[in-house]
């Protein structure tokens, strides 16, 4: 069964550019959560979704940042203007629902220049 | 609020060593969610275990075993005659009851020499 997967891998942005990261969660999960981690730290929840319902967003800096997840499978993540306190790693999770464990991606590795 | 607290930032050891990662959380809800995660090089968080606050009993799988202790909330993961392939970051985290988001610890990293 195939895992989260989450592209691109590594992206290189010059700031005040546009950026979007991409997610396709586990088949059939009904979850979604974008995390951000900082170098040396724990990730931090940004958003989760329960089907294309976004339940929790309240750590989403939302004048910079959106999120969307259409029909309720994909999710796309969006910076717009990037700053240089963005660079970090964007990861995605999925869970069956919203009370079983959820599995990570390998994550978006953002620098801003 | 909730709070996890890796006090450990690193934690170097000789292959076959046993270790011990220390977890200790604050939540005000009598039922909730505990979680270790690993993180390779590679990025990736890899699920290892979940358990709740009713369980108390501790768990041994393979050379990985927690240590589950409600009196003085921690959540202590052990593994036993580590190996080189053990080195990552671990991360311990917590859950609400009925909330499946992660309030995760700054984590550890154990470095395993052969």
């Amino acid at each position: 069964e195939a895992g989260v997967v989450q592209s691109p891998r590594y992206k290189i942005i010059e700031k005040k550019q546009p950026v979007a990261f991409w997610c396709n969660p586990i088949s059939g999960h009904n979850t979604l959560y974008w995390y951000l981690q900082n170098l040396g730290q724990g990730p931090e929840l940004l958003i989760r979704y329960e089907n294309e319902e976004a339940v929790d967003d309240s750590q989403l800096p939302k004048d910079r940042f959106s999120a969307e997840r259409l029909k309720g499978v994909d999710s796309t993540l969006k910076i717009q203007p990037a700053e240089l306190g963005d660079s970090a790693v964007y990861l995605c999770a999925s869970s069956l629902d919203g009370y079983t464990e959820a599995f990570f991606g390998q994550g978006t590795r953002l620098t801003v220049v | 609020a909730q709070k996890v607290t890796q006090a450990q930032t690193e934690i170097s050891v000789v292959e076959k060593e046993d270790v011990t990662l220390d977890c200790v959380y604050e939540t005000r809800d009598t039922t909730y969610y505990l979680f270790w995660y690993k993180q390779p090089p590679s990025g990736e968080l890899v699920f290892l275990i979940r358990r709740n606050s009713f369980d108390e009993q501790n768990e041994i799988s393979g050379r990985y075993s927690w240590n589950f202790q409600k009196s003085t909330s921690s959540f202590n993961f052990t593994i036993t005659a580590s190996q080189v392939v053990d080195s990552a970051v671990y991360f311990c985290a917590l859950s609400e009851a009925g909330y499946s988001t992660l309030t995760f610890g700054k984590g550890t990293m154990l470095l395993v020499s052969p």
